[in-house]
């Protein structure tokens, strides 16, 4: 199995800094055809996961420019500038190369 | 507007069995593959079944897989996951998702399921 393995935030973030959560798989995401399959998912307090980045950098449909994905076939960055209060929650890396698929254990991100 | 709904949740003895539906709205079904994840009280997510658009191919991790049961009536928009031989450790909120290109792109807003005696 693809073990995703996510870094924690020295929380809680400014209201107007930037944060960067990374993400590291145990095998490369690149896909034969170019593709990365790493996404990314915000689960709000009390929500379901929504959507935020896939195929590594790019932004699901309504999602703020401020977010922003990044990285290399095992190593993975999401960027949020200028963190507001919507933005806290958990934040969850998943890859989709292979099965099973796989999540991370998720990175908190409190606001200051 | 994607619309997923989740039923089905509740209460069970360990062993014994439930199944879980999810309604779909908001998008043509019969296009897409679909999906369950669960997630146990304060744990991340788990990803537990797929289903391709026409019901012919389905996939499980090796902590379901021979108990649980993923598939789809295209005509009434819904999908199922029959869950038997339930264990305390599948408690856990159920969500439905829909797939996209090798993403999960609208969620569920998820049914809890609690396996105790």
């Amino acid at each position: 199995d693809i073990v995703m393995t996510q870094g924690a935030l020295p929380n809680p973030v400014p209201s107007g800094e930037s944060a960067s959560i990374t993400c590291q798989s145990s095998k490369s995401l690149l896909h034969s055809n170019g593709k990365t399959y790493l996404n990314w998912y915000l689960q709000r307090p009390g929500q379901s996961p929504q959507l935020l980045i896939y195929w590594m950098s790019t932004r699901s449909s309504g999602v703020s420019d401020r977010f922003s994905g990044s990285g290399s076939g095992t190593d993975f960055t999401l960027k949020i500038s200028s963190v507001e209060a919507e933005d806290v929650g958990v934040y969850y890396c998943q890859q989709f190369l292979e099965y099973p698929r796989t999540f991370g254990g998720g990175t908190k991100l409190e606001l200051k | 507007e994607v619309q997923l709904v989740e039923t089905g949740g509740g209460l069970v003895q360990p062993g014994r069995s439930l199944k879980l539906s999810c309604v779909a709205s908001g998008f043509t079904f019969s296009n897409y593959w679909m999906y369950w994840i669960r997630q146990a009280p304060g744990k991340g997510l788990e990803w537990v079944s797929s289903i391709n658009s026409d019901g012919g191919s389905t996939y499980y991790p090796d902590s379901v897989k021979g108990r649980f049961t993923i598939s789809r009536d295209n005509a009434e928009n819904t999908i199922y996951l029959q869950m038997n031989s339930l264990r305390s450790e599948d408690t856990a909120t159920y969500y439905c998702a829909k797939g996209g290109n090798y993403y999960f792109d609208y969620w569920g807003q998820g049914v809890m399921v609690t396996v105790s005696s």
